[in-house]
């Protein structure tokens, strides 16, 4: 069965450059969730896309930036990276349907900031 | 501020015997829980969950237990296999934002055959 694809899966940038990772949901699926998981910490919620909308936001830097497409993939861009942006960055799709909505997670982009 | 702990980073189980993960959270906005279990390299994968209207929820080997007084939910695992060794997250969500959910940090359990 089709997983959820994130690309790249490892990604080295400097600080100050920027960034945009990908994620393409399982087919049929029409919500897009993208999570940050730094060294020995717990993923931590950025922003979800419903419908190509913008549903929920989380603690996303004003620097990342994020949209879904008409073709429900979903592109996580990152400005004047620092340091502390070096995480595991996970993208999720579902299929929205309440209570009994299940998130499929894709493998992540390790992002590593020099 | 840790919404949702685990306070047990790891824990280390023989083969064939009950595994229990605890979990407490401080959100009593928070009516929705899950399981996720996530291996090396992989993303999280969804195990089970539980709604607050129950207190207990069971799967095959996997069943999650809340108490919503205390604020703790639990998940037993029997038997342990091997296979079973992994990092497994706790989470909850509140409200009908059932996707944006609030991890703990992760317990490692370690089965041995």
């Amino acid at each position: 069965a089709a997983g959820v694809i994130q690309s790249p899966r490892h990604l080295i940038k400097e600080k100050r450059e920027t960034a945009t990772l990908k994620c393409y949901p399982i087919p049929r699926h029409d919500t897009v969730y993208w999570y940050q998981q730094g060294p020995g910490q717990d993923p931590q919620f950025l922003i979800s896309f419903y419908e190509k909308m913008q549903s929920d936001k989380g603690s996303i830097p004003d620097r990342f930036s994020a949209q879904q497409f008409s073709d429900y993939h979903s592109e996580l861009n990152m400005s004047s990276l620092e340091l502390g942006d070096s995480a595991l960055y996970f993208c999720a799709s579902s299929l929205r349907r309440g209570e009994n909505e299940k998130l499929f997670f894709g493998s992540g982009t390790q992002l590593s900031v020099l | 501020d840790q919404q949702v702990k685990q306070n047990s980073p790891s824990l280390s189980v023989q083969e064939g015997r009950i595994s229990i993960l605890n979990c407490d959270y401080t959100n009593s906005m928070f009516d929705y829980f899950l399981w996720y279990k996530k291996y090396p390299a992989e993303g999280p994968t969804f195990l089970i969950s539980i709604s607050s209207i129950k207190d207990k929820n069971e799967d095959g080997r996997f069943t999650v237990f809340l108490n919503k007084s205390a604020k703790h939910l639990s998940l037993h695992i029997v038997p342990s296999q091997p296979g079973d060794s992994a990092v497994y997250f706790c989470a909850a969500s509140e409200g009908t934002s059932y996707g944006k959910l609030t991890f703990g940090q992760g317990t490692i359990l370690t089965v041995h055959p």
